[in-house]
């Protein structure tokens, strides 16, 4: 099955720099990759998604890229806020199941 | 994601005791998903649902049972065979239609035993 790994597992970042987490998955078939964001005791929101027919989508300071070739995708998120604190979570999936989840990043921005 | 609801938001088990963990969602989707968070943990899928009457084991499903008998719900049932059921779990649902749709959380039952 599907597996996927997300580094780091941990990142802080002064306020209004930026932030990038990545994820490689290890099923050449998976399509869809979605990211979400959990705060402390809440669901997780979706932020961002890509289908693999694109290679970057981008939604205000929040960008996702994917090289199908490399099997990894990549979260970017500009001029970070405090209220980007959370952990994040990637997932992948072939469409014939459910997501698989990395194993998420906790973000910590510094004001 | 504010169709899909999710009860009691914290539940108390006894050992050797069932508990069922109820997922409602009323945005007519097909799909529906139970997935278990340790503290610090990721995501793992314990049961998921593509179709009335049918369902599918994910990664972790020893311990846990699930009916999917209504479109609309999903319960889940944490059996006295699982025996470090202390966690957050999680319902989701999604549309489908030969790809992978956004899934969308239910707000969680924390379960904790006494």
């Amino acid at each position: 099955g599907e597996n996927v790994e997300q580094h780091p597992s941990t990142l802080s970042v002064q306020e209004g720099d930026s932030a990038v987490i990545k994820c490689t998955y290890s099923d050449s078939a998976s399509n869809y990759f979605p990211w979400y964001k959990q705060e402390l005791g809440k669901r997780p929101q979706l932020i961002i998604d890509i289908r693999s027919n694109v290679g970057e989508k981008k939604d205000q300071r929040i960008a996702v890229t994917l090289n199908k070739t490399a099997k990894h995708f990549s979260l970017h998120i500009t001029e970070t806020q405090p209220e980007d604190s959370a952990v994040y979570f990637c997932a992948g999936s072939t469409g014939r199941r459910a997501l698989t989840f990395g194993s998420g990043t906790r973000l910590q921005v510094q004001p | 994601d504010g169709g899909i609801t999710q009860s009691p938001k914290y539940l108390f088990r006894k050992e050797g005791q069932n508990v069922t963990l109820s997922c409602e969602q009323n945005l007519n989707h097909d799909a529906m998903y139970w997935y278990r968070q340790d503290p610090g943990q990721g995501l793992r899928l314990i049961y998921y649902s593509q179709i009335v009457n049918d369902f599918q084991k994910g990664d972790i499903a020893e311990g846990y049972s699930v009916s999917r008998e209504k479109k609309e719900s999903f319960p889940l049932t944490v059996t006295s065979a699982q025996k470090n059921p202390t966690a957050f779990y999680l319902c989701a649902s999604s549309t489908i239609g030969g790809r992978q749709e956004t899934q969308y959380f239910g707000p969680g039952t924390r379960l904790l035993v006494l």
